[in-house]
């Protein structure tokens, strides 16, 4: 199985300031089955990057992916108020998982 | 515009079994694979199981294989996961997701607001 791995657990930051979160897999992936989540409190995730780097319809362009083999990263260019929340990376194809999760948090 | 309602949820002792549906509108339900994914209690995402636009690709997590069994009814739009042999660390939300294929998994969009189940004595 392939386990995904977060980092920062939580990230700490203002608004307008550049968040760079990291999903490190156990082993290489191919980099059209990586996803980005965003989950808000108490609302279901909703879906922001697939194929590592494609964004979703409707996500703004401040946010982006990048990466390949084990290490992919989600990355908010200037943060809105309505960003601070949890954020997941997801393998997708056979037996998918997912991340930890990582959350940003108003500095 | 595109909705999920699970319902089915509660409270349930331990060994006992529980029915979870999902209720889908406004797509083509049998042109999509669908997913359950769980969500313990401050925790992270963890998939669960996978169906097939056509019921014939079945997934499941190892934690609830055996044990847990998804199913499909398209002529009534709507997702099913009998969970047998419940267990207390099947205390989770549980979402119903639609998969982006017919055959999946792919990435999972959009998710329902899920349902509760917790399994206590």
């Amino acid at each position: 199985e392939i386990v995904l791995t977060q980092s920062p657990g939580t990230l700490s930051l203002s608004p307008g300031e550049r968040a760079t979160l990291s999903c490190r897999a156990s082993q290489s992936i191919d980099s059209n089955f990586l996803a980005w989540y965003q989950q808000k409190p108490g609302q279901a995730p909703s879906l922001l990057i697939y194929g590592t780097s494609y964004r979703a319809t409707g996500i703004p362009d401040r946010f982006s992916g990048s990466g390949s083999g084990t290490d992919f990263t989600l990355t908010i260019r200037r943060l809105e108020p309505e960003d601070f929340a949890v954020y997941f990376c997801q393998r997708y194809g056979d037996s998918p998982t997912f991340g930890g999760g990582t959350k940003i948090e108003i500095k | 515009e595109v909705q999920l309602v699970e319902s089915g949820g509660g409270l349930v002792q331990p060994g006992r079994s529980l029915r979870l549906s999902c209720a889908a509108s406004g797509f083509t339900f049998d042109d999509y694979a669908m997913h359950w994914v769980r969500q313990a209690p401050g925790k992270g995402l963890e998939w669960v199981s996978g169906i097939s636009w056509n019921g014939d690709i079945l997934g499941y997590a190892d934690s609830v294989k055996g044990r847990f069994t998804i199913s499909r009814d398209n002529a009534k739009n709507s997702l099913f996961l009998q969970m047998s042999s419940l267990r207390p660390e099947d205390t989770a939300f549980y979402y119903c997701a639609r998969d982006t294929g017919p055959l999946g998994p792919n990435w999972f969009d959009p998710w329902g607001q899920g349902t509760q189940v917790t399994v206590s004595s």
